[in-house]
């Protein structure tokens, strides 16, 4: 166990809706970064947080949006779901410039 | 264009079998390479490394970096079949940006 807790862990929707993923970090962790996980592939950055400003981002377009709160817990929102954005949500939890990072269990997000 | 390049991409073993798995990289400001190991959903922690030419061990695993031919590799003895999982090779940016490679699939039979 990392200490790192997502919710929910499955989640189902339809194309167009939107959607909130929610992370509570590691404690003492003040980083929180999200990656996408689509089957047989490995994680992709998406973006991070740290001190509730993102402090980074990968190629994924606006729709895909987030946060960060005083207590380091953050969350992810996909705008306009599309088919694709079906995968494993993982967020993981760090000290700033320390490297390791924890993962929580994942989001699993199917789009229909 | 940073990328991370894992080899083999799958790897069926018995119990008891040596395996070695490859990580190569290309990444602008590298500050470190770290191993993870994914069973189910949550990847988990094996090994950082940042230096050159010094192994870290865990057990029956090991790994060890080359910063100067752009590579690492994991060493997984003795293989039991607790050991089957993809396993993840990761660069750090100093951006703590983390680029990962696509796994390596490993499956140990008994």
């Amino acid at each position: 166990e990392t200490g790192v807790t997502q919710s929910p862990t499955h989640l189902i929707k339809t194309r167009g809706q939107q959607v909130t993923l929610r992370c509570s970090s590691q404690s003492g962790h003040n980083t929180v970064s999200w990656y996408q996980q689509a089957l047989g592939q490995g994680p992709q950055f998406i973006f991070q947080y740290y001190r509730e400003e993102e402090n980074g981002r990968g190629n994924f377009p606006p729709r895909f949006s987030g946060l960060q709160f005083p207590n380091y817990s953050s969350e992810l929102n996909v705008n306009a779901l599309e088919l694709d954005d079906s995968a494993l949500y993982l967020c993981a939890s760090s000290l700033v410039r320390q490297g390791e990072a924890f993962f929580g269990q994942g989001t699993r997000l199917t789009v229909v | 264009e940073d990328k991370v390049v894992q080899s083999p991409l799958s790897l069926v073993v018995h119990e008891g079998d040596t395996v070695t798995l490859n990580c190569s990289y290309e990444v602008t400001n590298f500050r470190s390479l770290l191993w993870y190991k994914q069973e189910k959903k949550a990847p988990t922690f094996l090994f950082m490394l940042t230096s050159s030419g010094i192994e870290k061990k865990s057990g029956r695993l090991s790994s060890i970096l080359d910063k100067k031919e752009l590579f690492s590799i994991l060493n997984i003895t003795a293989t039991q079949t607790g050991d089957s999982a993809i396993y993840l090779c990761a660069v750090e940016r100093d951006t703590d940006k983390l680029i990962f490679g696509t796994g390596t699939r490993l499956q140990v039979f008994p």
